[in-house]
């Protein structure tokens, strides 16, 4: 089964950091771009970052550049964020998200929740 | 930045048609895709480049492009298609993936 199964999230303080993991199955995650899409409480869908099929091009959103960083572990097959000098305005639902010919999300995990509070 | 304009809320009685939209300047040079997204679950892609359905969607669900707009008719409507939906597109100028503000679809 084509599946992304993510871990990782939770209650961090502000300027802290986080590990977020998103493992695929069903697929060889290195032949997709995967995503990183955010959702604040009760807000629509925001794009994060992005690393590229062949995990050597990555791009994020603006307001994370500096701060998060995607990285691949090709023989576990997994995707990782790392969130550092975490802000109130990151907590949200994280999903990963494997690419439809690298312009839309065809396959998401189940989502995980990053709450960044003192 | 590239923003794509969708209406907060649509509301439509069960049988009939529902229409959701998603604008913005030179989107007809852009693929739109569309996305349902229920309560406290993870995004579906239902429609992507335009009109293409993803397998297993019901033939109810179609999009379209005219203009400046791109919408999301879906026919028939019923109880179970309450949801958020979303557009989103790539914007080549940034390089970036940019999502609408998203729909609110209600069956009354």
């Amino acid at each position: 089964q084509v599946q992304l199964v993510q871990s990782g999230g939770g209650v961090v303080q502000p300027g802290g950091s986080l590990r977020l993991s998103c493992a695929a199955s069903g697929f060889d995650s290195i032949n997709y771009g995967i995503h990183w899409v955010r959702q604040a409480p009760g807000k629509g869908l925001e794009w994060v970052a992005v690393s590229w099929y062949d995990g050597t091009n990555k791009s994020y959103t603006d307001s994370v550049k500096g701060r998060f960083t995607v990285s691949r572990d090709h023989a576990k097959n997994t995707v990782s964020l790392q969130m550092n000098s975490l802000r109130a305005e990151d907590t949200a639902v994280y999903y990963c998200a494997r690419d439809l010919s690298s312009y839309a999300f065809e396959i998401w995990g189940q989502g995980t929740l990053v709450t960044v509070s003192s | 930045s590239y923003v794509l304009t969708q209406p907060p809320s649509v509301s439509v009685a069960p049988g009939k048609t529902a229409r959701i939209t998603c604008g913005e300047n030179n989107i007809g040079t852009r693929s739109v895709h569309w996305y349902q997204q229920k309560s406290g679950r993870a995004p579906v892609l239902f429609i992507y480049y335009d009109t293409d359905r993803l397998a297993g969607i019901p033939e109810r669900f179609s999009g379209s492009i005219s203009g400046n707009t791109a919408t999301l008719t879906i026919t028939r409507v019923e109880a179970g298609d309450e949801a958020d939906y979303y557009c989103q597109v790539w914007d080549s100028n940034s390089g970036l993936w940019v999502f609408g503000g998203g729909t609110k679809l209600t069956v009354l």
